[in-house]
């Protein structure tokens, strides 16, 4: 157990619909990042929260939001969705900024049908 | 920006022999970091080892070092003595200075064969 928890592991849905995944970090950590992997593009950044605000966006749909609430956990809104929506969508924690890396939860997939 | 390479796809390794994954990297930031993580089929992001690039000697966890050569701007991973629980997904990637996100590769599948 790494620590950095996130729920569902498993989500189904449709096209159009709209889901929320949640993560909550190590104890301590400050920042949160939140990453997709997809079989075309990898490994991608989405976007970073530190301490309740927003630090850093990457590659994130305006279909997609996230926050960070005072008790420090996450969340991804991910609405429209997509087929190509599908994909493994993993919340990472850090204590600062990252300086020397960072914990990853175990995932949540999302499949849209 | 930061781009990471990681040109094989798939590696297959004999248990208790040692493998080696490629990954060159390029950046235009004075100080970085690098980094390399494992997920196995199960799906995880499992950290392994971190090199800084002002880092003066090659880093080292367990059976796992890191063979930094900056000038080449490469960074592979050496697995020393496989064990059939290595069979993962390896991903190499690095974090500019400023920049907080780690930029990653598109990974190397290794298969550990008895």
């Amino acid at each position: 157990d790494s620590g950095v928890t996130q729920t569902p592991k498993h989500l189904i849905t449709a096209t159009g619909q709209r889901v929320t995944l949640r993560c909550s970090p190590r104890s301590g950590d400050l920042s949160v990042y939140w990453y997709q992997q997809s079989l075309d593009q990898g490994l991608q950044f989405l976007i970073q929260y530190y301490n309740g605000e927003e630090r850093a966006k990457g590659n994130i749909l305006e279909r997609f939001s996230a926050q960070q609430f005072p008790d420090l956990h996450s969340e991804l809104n991910l609405s429209s969705l997509e087929l190509g929506d599908s994909a493994l969508y993993f919340c990472a924690s850090s204590v600062g900024l990252g300086e020397v890396g960072y914990t990853f939860g175990s995932g949540t997939r999302l499949t849209v049908v | 920006a930061q781009k990471i390479t990681q040109t094989q796809p798939g590696m297959f390794v004999q248990e208790k022999e040692a493998v080696t994954l490629d990954c060159t990297y390029d950046t235009s930031d004075p100080s970085y970091g690098l980094f390399w993580y494992k997920q196995p089929s199960s799906g995880e992001m499992i950290f392994l080892i971190y090199q800084g690039s002002y880092d003066q000697q090659n880093a080292t966890e367990g059976r796992y070092s890191l063979n930094f050569q900056k000038a080449r701007k490469s960074a592979n991973l050496v697995i020393s003595a496989s064990q059939l629980g290595d069979s993962a997904m390896y991903f190499c990637a690095m974090r500019g200075a400023n920049d907080y996100k780690l930029s990653f590769g598109a990974g190397t599948t290794v298969t550990v064969r008895a």
